[in-house]
């Protein structure tokens, strides 16, 4: 019965390739948010959904593309990964944007 | 512009020994300013939030923080700490988007 749950856990690819990362929540929550976490464990906000609709997007390269198909899942497709695009990854949800619940987070390494 | 500031990267206490955590943020009103808790290999987990009302707000794990606005501070607080409170810390504080600041490491000698 995880609150906030993302997969894969891990995510090993080469460059150039495209992947996904899923999220699901069942908190009932109306907002959803993806952040980046750096190798310094500096977290940086990437997306946020409120009821399936983009309400922050940040200066994010237009590789990133989130898709909410619902209230309860936020997606995160990347294409032509990059380097420096390896990252822990973290799915968050809140009702009315207080307090944030995540996930565990995808530890994505592009080689 | 809206910030939150945690002063210290890493922080080391001995095991039983007590603990502050400093966060200073920069906001107009009186924000709203949340502390959570990363241990290795896993989420951010809320460990307290502060609202409103009484600037000593307890959390969870024997935790606690109090907010001062005369010194726009919110730090957290643990009389004794256990070697599993060694994790990364994080001061956050709501706007039109959670701003975090950039954690604080906790190491834990026995």
């Amino acid at each position: 019965d995880t609150a906030v749950s993302q997969t894969p856990k891990y995510l090993v690819t080469q460059m150039g390739n495209d992947k996904s990362i899923k999220c699901e929540q069942n908190l009932g929550h109306d907002t959803m948010y993806w952040y980046k976490q750096d190798s310094k464990k500096f977290l940086k906000i990437m997306f946020s959904y409120n009821n399936k609709e983009l309400i922050i997007n940040e200066t994010v390269p237009n590789r990133f593309s989130p898709k909410s198909p619902d209230k309860a899942h936020l997606n995160l497709h990347i294409n032509s990964l990059e380097l420096g695009d390896s990252a822990v990854y973290f799915c968050a949800s809140s009702h009315s944007g207080l307090p944030l619940h995540f996930g565990n987070g995808t530890r994505l390494t592009v080689t | 512009a809206q910030s939150v500031t945690q002063p210290d990267i890493h922080i080391t206490v001995s095991e039983g020994a007590s603990l502050e955590l400093r966060c200073n943020y920069s906001y107009g009103a009186t924000p709203y300013l949340f502390w959570y808790v990363q241990s290795p290999g896993q989420g951010l987990q809320l460990l307290l939030k502060y609202f409103s009302g009484d600037t000593l707000v307890q959390g969870i794990k024997g935790f606690e923080a109090e907010f001062k606005r005369s010194q726009s501070s919110f730090n957290l607080r643990k009389p004794s700490v256990h070697w599993s409170d060694a994790a990364e810390y994080f001061c956050a504080a709501p706007r039109d988007k959670i701003i975090f600041g950039k954690g604080t490491r906790l190491h834990i000698l026995p």
